[in-house]
C-alpha cells in the first residue's frame, strides 16, 4: 500500500520560502511509472494543482511557476516544494499525491497546513 | 486558466440519487477522457472516486458512477447514504499551459 506524508514548517514569514517533503513509502518514485505531484487547498476553497515532478522532468502550475521548484531524493524516496516570496494568499493545506498515466491522483498525503505570517 | 463550474450545493435524502455536474471547455473536459472525481471529507485528504470519466478504482462502491456529455461531465450518486455526505471536486487534463484544473467543489448534503 502506497503512503506519501508531508512534512514541514508550519508557519513561514512573508517574503520567505516555504519548504515542504513528501516522503513516499510502499513504492519507489523512481521507477518512472508515475508523476508526483504537489497540490493546495485555501481555507474553504477549492483545489488548486502546483506541480508535478516526473522521470522526465517537471511541470508547473504557469500562476506559480516563477516561484516554484519541485525537486527529488530518490535515495530517501522523497520529492520536495519550494515556494518563494510567500505571502498570506499562499496560506493554505498542501497535499503531495500520487498521480497516474490515467492523469489521476490515486494516493495522497494526509496534507500538511502552512500559515503565512509575521 | 478557469476552475472547472459545479454547483455549490447538492442535497438528496438516504437512498435517492443525485447528480454532480461539472462543466468545461472543448479543452479539457469536451477534449479529453481524463476526467477525475474526488470525495473530500471534513479535515480528510481528497479521495479518488472516479477516473478516466467513467472508471471506478477498487473499494469504490457501485453507487458512484459518472459520464460525460460534450464539455459537461457528470458524477451521479446513486442510494445515496449518509457516509456520502462530503465535499465533490472534478479534475481535468486541459490542454492549456496549466495542463491539470479543478472544479469549484460541491457539497452534499443527505437530508
Amino acid at each position: 500500500q502506497v503512503q506519501l506524508q508531508e512534512s514541514g514548517p508550519g508557519l513561514v514569514k512573508p517574503s520567505q520560502t516555504l519548504s515542504l517533503t513528501c516522503t513516499v513509502s510502499g513504492g519507489s518514485i523512481s521507477s518512472g511509472s508515475y508523476y508526483w505531484s504537489w497540490i493546495r487547498q485555501s481555507a474553504g476553497k477549492g483545489l488548486e494543482w502546483i506541480g508535478r515532478f516526473y522521470s522526465s522532468g517537471s511541470n508547473y502550475n504557469p500562476s506559480l511557476k516563477s516561484r516554484v521548484t519541485i525537486s527529488v531524493d530518490m535515495s530517501k524516496n522523497q520529492f520536495s516544494l519550494k515556494l518563494s516570496s510567500v505571502t498570506a494568499a499562499d496560506t493554505a493545506m498542501y497535499y503531495c499525491a500520487r498521480e497516474g498515466w490515467e492523469l489521476m491522483y490515486d494516493y495522497w498525503g494526509q496534507g500538511t497546513l502552512v500559515t503565512v505570517s509575521s | 486558466q478557469s476552475a472547472l463550474t459545479q454547483p455549490a450545493s447538492v442535497s438528496g435524502s438516504p437512498g435517492q440519487s443525485i447528480t454532480i455536474s461539472c462543466t468545461g471547455t472543448s479543452s479539457d473536459v469536451g477534449g479529453y477522457n481524463y476526467v477525475s472525481w474526488y470525495q473530500q471529507h471534513p479535515g480528510k485528504a481528497p479521495k479518488l472516486m472516479i477516473y478516466e470519466v467513467s472508471n471506478r478504482p477498487s473499494g469504490v462502491p457501485d453507487r458512484f458512477s459518472a459520464s460525460k456529455s460534450g464539455n459537461t461531465a457528470s458524477l451521479t450518486i446513486s442510494g445515496l447514504q449518509a457516509e456520502d455526505e462530503a465535499d465533490y471536486y472534478c479534475s481535468s487534463y486541459t490542454s492549456s499551459s496549466t495542463l491539470k484544473v479543478f472544479g469549484t467543489g460541491t457539497k452534499v448534503t443527505v437530508l
